[in-house]
């Protein structure tokens, strides 16, 4: 039973696409993370949000707690974001997180 | 600034060695986790600190043990391994659910 699903799994762009990842969740959350992990790299928490939409430069997160849906998304995509980006979430419950499977992607100069 | 500092970096095992991973965080957050993370899986949770003094099992906790010394520091121990736990091993801290999660840069484990 996998409690959070992400799509695509691959992605390949062209640099300068406009980029977007899915993730849909099936429990109540208190807070959706997105973190990114370049290969053989460790892991960073990009973003957590429980409502609305973020922004961090080029990339955009937003949540729909109604949908149990969340989207990533990179404007302008470069080379340097490619990597593997993971959607976790904190139930309302309990101390743990459930992860997806990540969408490894990558950006061509 | 060292955040979550994990070590080893690299460890290769026969089966039937044990070690231990070690972890530590100056955050002063309450939660610490061990997670493994296998190709096509994702992050699997493998034990749980939520506060100093309390571990809990998670989803994949055969063959492994932890103890919470203290609170900055949260280790893993491998007592006979198996390849079946060639894996990378993150360690992880947060406050709560509601804060970001903090990892450590990993251990690449192979047991042959």
């Amino acid at each position: 039973k996998n409690e959070v699903e992400q799509s695509p799994q691959n992605l390949t762009a062209q640099e300068g696409e406009f980029i977007t990842i899915n993730c849909s969740y099936s429990v109540g959350i208190s807070a959706l993370h997105w973190l990114q992990q370049h290969p053989g790299g460790g892991i960073v928490s990009l973003f957590m949000l429980s409502s609305g939409k973020k922004k961090h430069g080029r990339l955009i997160a937003t949540i729909n707690i109604q949908e149990k849906h969340s989207s990533l998304h990179i404007t302008a995509s470069h080379p340097r974001d490619s990597a593997v980006y993971i959607c976790a979430v904190a139930p309302n419950t309990g101390n743990q997180f459930y992860f997806g499977t990540g969408t490894s992607l990558t950006v061509i100069p | 600034n060292a955040g979550v500092t994990q070590t080893p970096k690299f460890q290769v095992l026969k089966t039937g060695q044990s070690m231990t991973l070690q972890c530590a965080q100056d955050m002063n957050h309450n939660s610490m986790y061990w997670y493994r993370q296998d190709p096509g899986m994702g992050l699997r949770l493998i034990y749980y600190s939520a506060s100093e003094g309390t571990t809990d099992k998670g989803e994949v906790p055969n063959g492994y043990n932890v103890s919470r010394l203290n609170k900055r520091e949260f280790s893993l121990r491998l007592e006979s391994a198996a390849p079946s736990q060639t894996s990378v091993y993150f360690c992880a801290s947060s406050w709560t659910g509601r804060s970001p999660l903090h990892f450590g840069n990993g251990t690449r484990l192979t047991v042959t």
